[in-house]
């Protein structure tokens, strides 16, 4: 069964700071996608990034980079220089290609405070 | 286009009544889901729609709750007799039917069972 764990429940960090954000994922699936979202105040989950599990390469997107290691079946998010608008609710999300149809599973979420 | 949108955005309802949201996707999307969010929690899969073919209902979701997409465009999601623990934001999303594609959501639906 498919399983996506974000222990973090909380992080506070103060501007400027970087800070990592775990997720750690289950399957049986050789093929499965792997997914970030960011669900800010306002309420509406926006899509970050999506990594299949045969790209193993790590991704930089200005501010945002993403680990993403097989061997521990993580796949992590780290903000380099966090700002205040990056105070939101991060989840993580598996899906799978060979058994779990279309279906997408979520973690719980990391909620993430940057102070000013 | 406008993105996911999702009606009505509040819903306050007593117990043992009826309720239907509506979710319009994206026009050229052909995947639609629906997904049910409590506070502190990620979105829960309720189920998803390939054109107006209902793929796959978790197994979490009782016989009161039903899902339609008579046409494949807009879908509508009831929930029957409501309860208090059905008190949740219910998301809708879609994307494009090829492949595992990002989703993109809607603004969700707040439902109060009181």
């Amino acid at each position: 069964a498919q399983k996506v764990t974000q222990a973090q429940t909380e992080i506070s960090v103060v501007e400027k700071e970087d800070v990592t954000l775990d997720c750690v994922y289950e399957t049986r699936d050789t093929t499965y996608y792997l997914f970030w979202y960011k669900q800010p105040p306002s309420g509406e989950l926006v899509f970050l990034i999506r990594r299949n599990s045969f790209d193993e390469q790590n991704e930089i997107s200005g501010r945002y980079s993403w680990n993403f290691q097989k061997s521990t079946s993580s796949f992590n998010f780290t903000i380099t220089a966090s700002q205040v608008v990056d105070s939101a609710v991060y989840f993580c999300a598996l899906s799978e290609a060979n058994t779990g149809g279309f279906k997408t599973i979520f973690g719980a979420g990391t909620r993430l405070f940057v102070k000013a | 286009d406008t993105g996911v949108s999702q009606d009505p955005r509040h819903k306050i309802t007593k117990r043992g009544q009826n309720v239907t949201f509506r979710c319009d996707p994206i026009s050229e999307h052909n995947r639609l889901y629906w997904y049910r969010q409590t506070l502190g929690q990620g979105p829960e899969f309720l189920t998803y729609f390939q054109n107006e073919a209902q793929l796959e209902k978790s197994r979490l979701l009782s016989d009161r709750f039903s899902a339609e997409r008579p046409k494949g465009s807009f879908s509508t999601l009831e929930i029957q007799r409501t309860e208090q623990g059905d008190s949740a934001m219910y998301l809708c999303a879609s994307t494009w039917t090829s492949g595992h594609n990002e989703q993109f959501f809607g603004p969700g639906t707040r439902l109060t069972v009181l």
